[in-house]
């Protein structure tokens, strides 16, 4: 069975300081990989993803995952975070063709001034 | 456009009481997906649907569970005889289909969520 574990439940950072939150998970086969964000009082949105192709995704905030298929890691960084990223992430695995993506835990990104 | 939207936000019930929670995807959403998320847990999956086909339950947890998602959009989780450990947020969430096959790699959009508290 897919599973996604994200070791850090809390990461706590400056404003200005890189970032890297760290998701690793378990498949033999064929996934996509996500990045899920709930900022506070929020629907959860998605913030990138993996489908094929460039290992290295990015998303429109200064975010950016690099998939590692020989590690199964999808960890994701920012080189200079603000204090609007403050949310809870979550990494998230699907087999192709599947049915369901695969959460993890999330990890409470706090930014501090 | 619309997003997903779910309702009752809230629901505090008594053990032992019957619940419906409510979803209406985006519209022409062909997809459908409940979600629990219970405190300290990640986001477990409960069931979906993908238009006429018959649904994948696979994640739900127990018999007192079940859904149904009528005319192909709004869809209702039932939950009976609710215990304690039911206490959780309930999400919906709807995506497109991509027709090279299943649905995994389009974005699922979610809705605010059902906050449901079982006394």
């Amino acid at each position: 069975a897919q599973s996604v574990t994200q070791l850090d439940s809390q990461v706590p950072v400056f404003e200005e300081a890189p970032v890297e939150l760290r998701c690793n998970y378990s498949s033999s086969v064929s996934v996509y990989l996500f990045w899920y964000v709930q900022y506070p009082n929020q629907g959860l949105q998605l913030l990138l993803k993996y489908l094929s192709g460039s290992t290295l995704v990015e998303s429109i905030n200064g975010f950016e995952a690099e998939f590692n298929k020989s590690q199964t890691s999808f960890h994701l960084r920012k080189p200079s975070v603000h204090i609007s990223d403050t949310a809870e992430y979550f990494c998230a695995v699907a087999y192709k063709g599947g049915n369901k993506l695969t959460f993890g835990t999330g990890t409470q990104l706090k930014v501090e001034l | 456009g619309a997003g997903v939207s779910q309702s009752p936000s809230n629901k505090v019930t008594e053990k032992g009481k019957d619940v419906e929670l409510r979803c209406d995807p985006i519209s022409g959403h062909t997809a459908l997906y409940w979600y629990r998320q219970s405190l300290g847990q990640g986001l477990e999956f409960l069931i979906y649907f993908q238009g006429n086909s018959a649904p994948d339950k696979s994640g739900l947890p127990s018999d007192r569970f079940s859904a149904e998602r009528t005319g192909g959009s709004v869809s209702t989780l039932t939950i009976q005889r609710t215990q304690q450990e039911d206490s959780a947020v309930y999400l919906c969430a709807s995506s497109t289909v991509w027709t090279g096959g299943g649905p995994t790699r389009e974005t699922q959009y979610f809705g605010p969520g059902t906050r449901l508290l079982v006394l």
